[in-house]
């Protein structure tokens, strides 16, 4: 079956601009998970959908940070607008039951 | 809340000769425990995982332990290989809500030929 895809796998902008992240779980994935990783630290829990409800947005660091999931299907993560401290990498997991999230290859965000 | 330490943040071992990653775990809720491998410039790859009412778990090479009454968890690869440098990943699901991931802060593992 085909992995979880990321789009853009890198993405620079300037301080104060708008970026989205987009993720296309695994078919049939009802679980959809965001998690970022900043300067080589851990990586952090960001928010989880159930379909097409945010059940957990207890990681989102503040309200610049929006994410959607259209239908169910894909996912995006909007940062708007973008501060220095928002650069890392962001991952997409998705899962069918509660356990065994596969993750997406991350975006490569870099607020210059 | 939820709190993952592993150890240690760097390791170097000859080929052939294994290797062993600790993690423990704060919250006595938890109840399944991934690992992840991410070799450079790719995504995070489950290799293992174990669940809290199995002990211990093997996949060929790989094996993982469980002590719940210490909250203490341990990735074990035997016989390494060079393809197996990487940087490894500990997690701990939050035990109620929505079952994410707290993440252990890497292990980078170096297998000298």
């Amino acid at each position: 079956e085909a992995g979880v895809t990321q789009f853009p796998s890198h993405s620079v902008i300037e301080k104060g601009q708008t970026v989205t992240l987009r993720c296309d779980p695994i078919s049939g994935h009802d679980n959809l998970y965001w998690y970022r990783r900043v300067m080589g630290k851990e990586i952090k829990f960001l928010l989880h959908f159930v379909k097409e409800s945010k059940q957990d947005e207890s990681g989102m660091p503040n309200n610049r940070f929006l994410a959607e999931r259209t239908g169910g299907t894909y996912s995006t993560l909007k940062v708007q607008p973008a501060e220095l401290e928002d650069s890392g990498v962001y991952f997409c997991a998705s899962s069918r039951t509660v356990y065994e999230q596969y993750f997406g290859p991350g975006t490569r965000l870099t607020v210059t | 809340g939820e709190n993952v330490e592993q150890h240690p943040s760097t390791l170097s071992v000859q080929e052939g000769d294994s290797a062993v990653i600790k993690c423990t775990y704060s919250d006595s809720a938890s109840n399944y425990f991934p690992w992840y491998k991410q070799e450079l410039g790719k995504r995070p790859q489950l290799i293992i995982d174990i669940r809290s009412n199995v002990g211990e778990k093997k996949d060929q090479r790989i094996a993982v332990t469980l002590n719940k009454t210490a909250k203490h968890f341990s990735l074990h690869i035997t016989e390494t290989q060079p393809e197996d440098s990487a940087v490894y990943f500990c997690a701990a699901s939050e035990g109620s809500g929505t079952y994410k991931y707290i993440f252990g802060t890497g292990t980078r593992l170096k297998v000298l030929a």
